[in-house]
């Protein structure tokens, strides 16, 4: 595709409820990241592929917190027993390498409300 | 632990008008700082990269500028336009080694708006 995309764009669940957030990267990129960003807050670094082996995940808030990727493609976030604090826009990039130069491409994000 | 901080947090100027928006980091060992575009509803788009080795970087009506040592950087914006209204990021790199070097840490952002 054009872009990274991300599904759904938006999502609402009750508290305790498990939900899967899913992003498709640019096609060829080999970084993929999550990032999270509150209402009024800054966006916040949750975790990073190369490849499906994530070298980096210091930023997942909780064990009910867990990513996966399959090679170079499609990554899933998943979130278990959801509490409202997990309300956010959650937002994915890719970037074509593991080279620092490069930038990052955003997704659209998907909204997650939790009542 | 890095933090990134954005000055103003929200700047409504007439059209026309010269801008600066501001960002500054507490550790100064970083590989790149980016400016980012976030638009409601939609994800973020970046305009500008600076590598820590460089001084400024130009595109357009933008121009970003780096001074490492000193923990800042900043965005020009010139004869603004209320189209360049949305929410401006800021974000660093850290420099290479670790497993870190994929995270990049954002500040909270300037809000801007331009009036016709």
């Amino acid at each position: 595709g054009a872009g990274v995309s991300q599904s759904p764009s938006n999502k609402v669940t009750e508290k305790g409820k498990d939900v899967e957030l899913r992003c498709d990267p640019i096609s060829g990129h080999t970084a993929l990241y999550w990032y999270r960003q509150r209402l009024g807050q800054g966006l916040e670094f949750l975790i990073y592929f190369q490849g499906n082996s994530a070298p980096d995940k210091s930023g997942l808030p909780s064990d009910r917190f867990s990513a996966e990727r399959t090679g170079e493609s499609v990554s899933t976030l998943t979130i278990q027993r959801t509490q409202q604090e997990d309300s956010a826009v959650y937002l994915c990039a890719s970037s074509p390498r593991r080279g620092l130069q490069e930038t990052q491409y955003f997704g659209p994000g998907t909204r997650l409300l939790v009542l | 632990k890095q933090e990134v901080t954005q000055i103003p947090a929200a700047l409504s100027v007439p059209e026309g008008e010269n801008l600066v928006l501001n960002c500054s980091f507490t550790d100064s060992a970083i590989y790149n700082l980016q400016w980012f575009r976030q638009d409601p509803g939609k994800g973020l788009t970046s305009l500008l990269l600076i590598q820590s080795s460089q001084r400024e970087q130009t595109s357009g009506r933008l121009n970003a500028s780096l001074d490492k040592s000193s923990g800042r950087s900043t965005l020009y914006i010139a004869a603004s336009q209320p189209g360049d209204s949305a929410t401006y990021l800021c974000a660093v790199r850290p420099s290479a080694g670790g497993t870190s070097y994929g995270k990049l840490t954002f500040g909270q952002g300037t809000i801007l708006t331009v009036h016709p």
